[in-house]
């Protein structure tokens, strides 16, 4: 069974710009949620989605924001980037979300210039 | 306010040992917890996940629970430097935010 995927990998964006990543779970996942892993303040919930529904949000500004398709694809978007926005984006899938296992993709490394 | 509390460490143990690695955490109603192995520039892989009180064994991996007190371990036997990484508890609670701890670094050195 495939895992979990990222795309892409990689990006570099300046200030001010907007970024979009994708997520495609699991095989049969229908919950998707996102997270932000920095060096100073660790996995940072960022939103969970449930047959294209946002069922829980973190405590990120708005402007982040995020939607999950009919085929439990996902995307999160980030707009006017900042500086404090470099991170790894993780994306996990699991069946239903809650108290299920949880498998993470490879993650985004996204770097903001 | 969920919170999960692990030590930062670095925790340094020597090949062959026994590493033992703590979490805490605050809400009772959590039934599931799950420790993750994250190498430097990977993203979190599962390791364990326990769901009742006592302990799991895994291989060299044993997972102990303790509700009643609210703290998980994560035991590690035969410590190899492969091994070496960032362990992470997570507790997803009652609601649908689960909640990681800051992670353990562990280091085995040969």
């Amino acid at each position: 069974k495939a895992g979990v995927t990222q795309t892409p990998r990689y990006l570099i964006k300046t200030r001010g710009q907007q970024v979009t990543l994708s997520c495609s779970p699991i095989s049969g996942h229908r919950s998707v949620s996102w997270y932000q892993q920095t060096p100073g303040q660790g996995l940072q919930f960022l939103f969970e989605y449930f047959s294209e529904t946002q069922r829980n949000k973190g405590n990120f500004p708005g402007r982040f924001s995020g939607r999950q398709f009919s085929n439990s694809r996902s995307e999160m978007n980030v707009s006017t980037l900042e500086l404090g926005d470099s991170a790894l984006y993780l994306c996990a899938s699991s069946l239903r979300g809650g108290e299920d296992t949880q498998y993470f993709g490879p993650g985004t490394r996204l770097t903001v210039l | 306010q969920k919170e999960v509390e692990q030590n930062s460490g670095p925790l340094s143990v020597p090949e062959g040992a026994i590493a033992s690695l703590n979490c805490t955490y605050s809400d009772r109603v959590s039934q599931s917890f799950f420790w993750y192995r994250q190498y430097s520039g990977k993203s979190p892989e599962l390791i364990m996940s326990i769901y009742s009180n006592g302990d799991k064994e895994d291989g060299r991996f044993t997972a102990q629970l303790n509700k009643a007190s609210q703290y998980v371990s994560l035991l590690i036997r035969d410590s190899q430097p492969s091994d070496s990484a960032t362990y992470l508890c997570a507790v997803p609670g009652g609601s649908y935010i689960p909640t990681f701890g800051r992670g353990t670094s562990l280091i085995v050195h040969p």
